[in-house]
């Protein structure tokens, strides 16, 4: 099956810096790969997703870049917030079904 | 329009009870699934259900069982309950070509 790997596990950064999250994945099939921000206690909200046609996409603050050659893609987030703390989760599709979810890195943004 | 709604929030089971988590769509999605959550962890698949009728197993599936009779309900059932079954439930549903998930509140269950 799918296998997702995501790093760092943790991060902390100043406010205003920017954070990046790496994930690497295994299954060259999968198309879909979103990033899903979970605040304590809360239910996993989707961020920004990416498909395999696209290398690149951006929503503000936030992007991901896909290299589907390396099987890897990227979560950008730049002047960070301390809202923007919270635990970042990317997922990968595995038979274009059902999402398979990396471990979580959890943000710290100190102001 | 409520979403993905799933009951109860909280519960506690002793060892080798059995219970039935709920999860409801009412977005007309086809696609629903279960994940647990450990602290500190991320989402593992236990099953999932890409219709009426029709379900498979994920990542974790020992313990667990489901069904799917109608296209909003998703239930998910635990036999013999065990510590190790301790987590937090979510269940969420997308539709066939929107990939993204809505996920429910979660159903945090203790077994003691």
């Amino acid at each position: 099956g799918e296998n997702v790997e995501q790093h760092p596990s943790t991060l902390s950064v100043q406010e205003g810096d920017s954070a990046v999250i790496k994930c690497t994945y295994s299954d060259s099939a999968s198309n879909y790969f979103p990033w899903y921000k979970q605040e304590l206690g809360k239910r996993p909200q989707l961020i920004i997703d990416i498909r395999s046609n696209v290398g690149e996409k951006k929503d503000q603050r936030i992007a991901v870049t896909l290299n589907k050659t390396a099987k890897h893609f990227s979560l950008h987030i730049t002047e960070t917030q301390p809202e923007d703390s919270a635990v970042y989760f990317c997922a990968v599709n595995q038979a274009g079904t059902a999402l398979i979810f990396g471990k979580g890195t959890t943000l710290s943004v100190s102001s | 329009n409520a979403g993905v709604t799933q009951t109860p929030k909280f519960r506690i089971l002793k060892i080798g009870q059995s219970m039935t988590l709920q999860c409801a769509q009412d977005m007309n999605h086809n696609y629903m699934y279960w994940y647990r959550q450990d602290p500190g962890m991320g989402l593992k698949l236990i099953y999932y259900s890409v219709g009426a009728g029709i379900t498979d197993k994920g990542e974790v599936p020992n313990g667990y069982n489901v069904s799917r009779s109608t296209t909003e309900d998703f239930p998910l059932r635990l036999e013999l309950a065990a510590p190790s079954q301790t987590s937090v439930y979510f269940c969420a549903s997308s539709g066939p070509t929107d990939y993204g998930y809505t996920f429910g509140s979660g159903t945090r269950l203790t077994v003691v």
